[in-house]
């Protein structure tokens, strides 16, 4: 069955920091990959996605993420943090193929401190 | 905008107790899915659909079961509440198979006393 790790369970970073959250996922064949957040007190929203196609992709309010298919890996990240990014972030891997169920890794609380 | 409501935000019941949790989603999504997040845990899913009467088992069915009458409508079940049942619930729906995004609801927060 495949599974998706997160490298960390909580990271605390001052404002204007720079943000890498690690994911790796293990599933040999092709792949969509999402970061999903869930700000405190709100839905779970998408963040951004990879279907195919440029391995570097962007998405809401200045995160992004990189695909590198040798490492089964999907890091987000974002140059400069703030205090409003305190949020739990979590990566989810969906085959391919079949159903369009995900697995999600367990998740990372990111604490910024203004 | 693609809006998933849930019934409840917030339900307390007894062990033993039936437990229905409804989701609703007004986009005319084939997919609708169940899961349950806990801390530490992430997201894990119960069961999924992908029609109307179809369902099938995610990796934490134990305990559950489903209903789809309804396009729109996907029912969690608690036949019999448990204390390991206490967890915050969540619903999701999504376009047909393929890469489509999955679009969640705020969730129902159970307590099982």
């Amino acid at each position: 069955a495949q599974s998706v790790s997160q490298h960390n369970h909580h990271v605390i970073l001052s404002e204007a920091a720079s943000l890498e959250l690690g994911c790796n996922y293990s599933y040999g064949g092709t792949v969509n990959l999402f970061w999903y957040v869930q700000y405190p007190g709100q839905h779970l929203q998408l963040l951004l996605k990879y279907f195919s196609g440029d391995p570097l992709v962007k998405g809401i309010k200045g995160f992004e993420a990189e695909f590198i298919k040798s490492k089964f890996s999907f890091n987000l990240r974002k140059p400069s943090v703030q205090w409003s990014d305190t949020a739990e972030y979590f990566c989810a891997v969906n085959p391919n193929s079949g159903y369009s169920t995900l697995t999600f890794g367990k998740g990372t609380m990111l604490l910024v401190s203004p | 905008d693609v809006k998933v409501t849930q019934s409840s935000r917030y339900l307390v019941k007894r062990t033993g107790e039936k437990v229905f949790l409804e989701c609703v989603q007004d986009m005319d999504h084939e997919n609708m899915f169940w899961y349950r997040q806990d801390p530490g845990l992430g997201l894990r899913l119960i069961y999924f659909s992908y029609d109307v009467k179809m369902k099938e088992k995610g990796d934490i069915p134990e305990g559950y079961s489903v209903s789809r009458e309804k396009k729109e409508r996907f029912s969690l079940i608690l036949e019999s509440a448990s204390t390991n049942q206490t967890s915050m619930y969540l619903c999701a729906s999504s376009q047909a198979r393929g890469q489509e995004t999955q679009y969640f609801g705020p969730g129902t927060r159970l307590l099982v006393l």
